[in-house]
């Protein structure tokens, strides 16, 4: 079935460093999803991305889809320790009643000041 | 506007005990899942639901049932709780148009453990 692979698993900055994490698909996704979660906390929304070669920007948060729909990449510009966190990429696959969203294994960033 | 509610946030059972893990949302979302979270696994797919009345299995549904009577709830229930469902579990739901999903409002999850 379809995978969605995320590296790197954990990374490490000092503040003000830049960050990315890239999502890999082994299928072409319809859209994907970038996901959010604080230590002890539970997973929030940030964006979607449907279109091929889509660029999307959020501050100092830039996300991209891939031009063949397959990957993806999120970079945060001058992190800052409320950056700290793991996050999740999430593709739309089809199933038997309708779509499930599967979750990459996410990347945990933890930042140092 | 509550969003997700979870309920319980904590639980212990024994092996081999039963029982249900709520969740209810207020936002009329078609779309609402079951996920487990554990260590290095990421959020793994367990049940999903696309509207009251109609159920599908994720990626590890072993163990596990649900039932979508009503628009606003989807029950969780371990049939027969093993220390390997120890984990923590989130229901989510998104608004669900021509077989496309948007972004998932989480509950805040319910932390299991299973001795």
């Amino acid at each position: 079935g379809q995978q969605v692979m995320q590296i790197p698993q954990y990374q490490h900055v000092q503040e003000g460093e830049d960050f990315t994490t890239y999502c890999n698909s082994s299928t072409t996704l319809s859209n994907i999803q970038w996901y959010k979660q604080r230590p002890g906390g539970h997973p929030v929304f940030l964006i979607q991305l449907v279109k091929s070669g889509e660029v999307k920007k959020q501050k100092r948060l830039t996300f991209q889809f891939g031009e063949a729909k397959k990957n993806s990449s999120l970079h945060i510009t001058a992190t800052q320790t409320t950056d700290v966190g793991t996050y999740f990429c999430a593709g739309l696959r089809w199933v038997q009643a309708g779509t499930a969203l599967i979750f990459g294994k996410g990347t945990t960033l933890s930042v140092s000041s | 506007n509550a969003g997700v509610t979870q309920t319980p946030k904590f639980q212990v059972l024994k092996t081999g005990q039963s029982m249900t893990l709520q969740c209810a949302q207020d936002m009329n979302h078609e779309y609402m899942s079951w996920y487990r979270q554990d260590p290095g696994m990421g959020l793994r797919l367990i049940h999903y639901s696309v509207g009251a009345g109609i159920t599908d299995q994720g990626e590890v549904p072993n163990g596990y049932n649900v039932s979508r009577s009503t628009t606003e709830d989807f029950p969780l229930r371990l049939l027969s709780a093993a220390p390997s469902q120890t984990s923590v579990y989130f229901c989510a739901s998104s608004y669900y148009r021509d077989r496309d999903s948007y972004g998932y409002t989480f509950g805040s999850g319910t932390r299991l453990t299973v001795v």
